[in-house]
């Protein structure tokens, strides 16, 4: 079993809309939760990160943490075709242990 | 803002050559790390480094080492190419406290024949 699933989409969505982007994980010792969007041939972007569970808005998104259903998520509001892109969950028990899930690709039809 | 860099965007070798990849950060970080990207196996940790010299492996080490003379500059080396190493390769920079909070460079993207 893979430490992080993230379905792999492809997600379209038209302009204007909530996306919903999913990982879960199966390590109860992951503390460190990342969101990172990656633009095609270029390399990923942090975009949010928590600590914990919880949530963490900052302007369209906004990052949940529920670590007794070991799931995060990244919800987008009032999608834009600049979000188009592929999503990479991250998460972390530690300097040298990082887990990225394999990343969604989503695509804001205008 | 954090810059991290790569030497080369795009890279093509043949199999037993020897290649280096070299990686600058300019925000002073302690950490810097190695990463491999491949469709369907997301990013993968090959080495990473925590100071100067220091060196770590991740969970994909073998046919690779690095080199950290300075704190700016981490270099991954593949000592004998082969096609099974061709792919994405991303370096990434954090600092000491906030050594989740990673930024990545552009890439190479490494082709072995």
């Amino acid at each position: 079993q893979k430490e992080v699933e993230q379905d792999p989409g492809p997600l379209s969505v038209p302009e204007g809309a909530i996306v919903s982007l999913n990982c879960t994980y199966s390590n109860s010792a992951f503390q460190y939760f990342m969101w990172y969007r990656q633009y095609s041939r270029k390399g990923p972007e942090l975009l949010m990160y928590t600590y914990s569970s919880g949530n963490k808005e900052d302007g369209r998104f906004t990052a949940q943490v529920d670590k007794s259903s070991k799931y995060i998520s990244l919800f987008i509001r009032d999608s834009q075709p600049s979000d188009s892109a592929t999503y990479l969950c991250a998460m972390s028990k530690g300097i040298d242990q990082f887990y990225f899930g394999t990343g969604t690709s989503l695509t804001v039809i205008p | 803002d954090v810059k991290v860099t790569q030497s080369s965007r795009y890279l093509v070798k043949r199999t037993g050559e020897k290649v280096f990849l070299e990686c600058v950060q300019d925000m002073d970080h302690e950490n810097m790390f190695w990463y491999r990207q491949d469709p369907g196996l997301g990013l993968r940790l090959i080495y990473f480094s925590y100071d100067v010299k220091m060196k770590e492996k991740g969970d994909i080490p073998e046919g690779y080492s690095v080199s950290r003379e300075k704190k700016e500059r981490f270099s991954l080396i593949l000592e004998s190419a082969s096609t099974n190493q061709t792919s994405m390769y991303l370096c990434a920079s954090s600092g000491g406290t906030t050594y989740n909070e990673q930024f990545f460079g552009p890439g190479t993207r490494l082709t072995v024949l």
